[in-house]
């Protein structure tokens, strides 16, 4: 199983919303990663965690809050989000980040909409 | 700083051969990947190199020149399939994922 599953595909909230993006891995990955990306860009790191740990946060504004309950799952919560916080959010995983870091294995995304 | 320059769009016939060139300036360097991603769709792993030289994979195959900074994807026998973009990203010496802004590739019939 080379699979991260995320859920859902498309969201539509308003901006007074609060709603989750989850995302699951069973690969024994301990890195999971939240990107986003707008389109015709590059991804975007927005936060790393590390066995369970949040290791990286890249300067992301606090109305996205990420979470890892254990390590097959990682959700971004989501509280007053503007319409330029539109895009598709991608979740990934890799073995390690550190010597034994693999390729980085990535979610389909969530399409998010915000109105 | 950290820089990845890859051209920005590249067009291509079905059955041919193209060359999509990628140079990185990183704070270190673990290694470097090729993604391809499909409009609206996650990138998917295509090829991984650290060493110098040639990873051959089928249809598709990578070059990395450490000392030049410099490295291709080469994809042969062209399929309409493989329009997409294909983004080249350098693991930094934090293992963070660099990524370059991706290169549209268009194959005409």
């Amino acid at each position: 199983d080379t699979e991260v599953t995320q859920t859902p595909k498309h969201l539509v909230m308003g901006m007074t919303n609060k709603k989750s993006l989850k995302c699951e891995q069973h690969m024994g990955h301990r890195a999971m990663y939240w990107y986003k990306q707008k389109a015709k860009k590059p991804p975007e790191l927005m936060f790393v965690y590390s066995y369970e740990k949040l290791s990286i946060n890249e300067s992301v504004p606090s109305r996205f809050s990420p979470e890892c309950p254990n390590s097959s799952l990682l959700n971004l919560h989501l509280h007053a989000l503007q319409p330029e916080d539109s895009a598709l959010y991608l979740c990934a995983s890799s073995q390690d980040m550190g010597g034994s870091y693999t390729e980085a294995f990535f979610g389909q995304g969530t399409r998010l909409t915000v109105v | 700083g950290q820089n990845i320059d890859q051209p920005t769009e590249m067009t291509a016939t079905e059955g041919a051969i193209v060359q999509i060139n990628c140079t990185y300036q990183t704070s270190g360097f673990n290694g470097l990947f090729w993604y391809q991603q499909h409009a609206g769709e996650a990138p998917t792993f295509l090829s991984y190199n650290v060493l110098d030289g040639l990873e051959e994979k089928g249809r598709f195959s990578s070059f990395l020149s450490r000392s030049k900074g410099y490295s291709y994807l080469l994809l042969k026998e062209l399929q309409m399939k493989d329009s997409a973009s294909y983004l080249c990203a350098s693991l930094d010496s934090n293992y963070q994922l660099i990524w370059g802004a991706g290169t549209k590739l268009i194959i005409k019939p």
